[in-house]
């Protein structure tokens, strides 16, 4: 089975200071790899993902993510950080072959303080 | 394209009373997902559709629940009868093809009382 460990509920940054929101996964195989964010009210919107490559992607927004295989992880960042970014972020994850559907994470609640 | 439509926007409703929530995809997209939103239990995908074919319905919580695609521009997703543990937010996403990013709409806000 397939899934997906935000760890931290909430992350607290300051405006321009950089952030990072954790993400682990467990899945068989290589995996496919997903970031969203809710804003308040809202439906997900995507952010960035990762299939092969570069374990450096860059998404939408000025975020980035990094892959990490022998961690198991696909860390989100953004250098610096802007209260409009204060929203909430799920990580997701499926099997690369297969025919299993995304998992989502519980999501952390960023939030961007001036 | 508007972007993936739900309707309604807010619905509350009585316990034992019929829900229908309503979902127009991207035109275009071939699949089509409903999931549910929970604070405890997060994110939920309840069924997906490609092609207008259900594929996976295995996260559907129990036979009260139905979902129908007639179409390539609509879906449905139906309680009866309705509880109050039903009350959460219900989202229509859909993509062009299954590894691709799914386009989620504003979601249902459903509230049984």
């Amino acid at each position: 089975a397939q899934s997906v460990a935000q760890p931290e509920d909430q992350v607290n940054v300051a405006e321009g200071n950089p952030l990072t929101v954790k993400c682990t996964y467990s899945v068989s195989g290589n995996p496919y790899l997903f970031w969203y964010v809710q804003y308040p009210n809202r439906g997900l919107q995507f952010l960035l993902k990762y299939i092969t490559g570069d374990n450096l992607v860059k998404g939408s927004y000025g975020f980035e993510a990094e892959f990490n295989k022998s961690q198991t992880s696909f860390h989100l960042k953004k250098p610096s950080a802007l209260v409009s970014d204060s929203a909430l972020y799920f990580c997701a994850v499926r099997a690369l072959s297969g025919y299993s559907t995304l998992t989502f994470g519980k999501g952390t609640m960023l939030l961007v303080s001036p | 394209d508007a972007g993936v439509i739900q309707s309604p926007r807010h619905e509350v409703t009585e316990m034992g009373q019929e829900v229908t929530l309503r979902c127009k995809p991207i035109s275009g997209h071939d699949y089509l997902f409903w999931y549910r939103q929970t604070m405890m239990r997060g994110l939920e995908l309840l069924i997906y559709f490609n092609n207008n074919v259900p594929i996976d319905d295995s996260g559907m919580p129990e036979d009260r629940f139905s979902a129908k695609m007639p179409n390539a521009s609509f879906s449905t997703l139906k309680i009866q009868p309705s509880e109050p543990r039903d009350s959460a937010v219900y989202f229509c996403a859909s993509s062009t093809d299954r590894d691709t990013e799914a386009f989620f709409g504003q979601g249902t806000r459903l509230t049984v009382v």
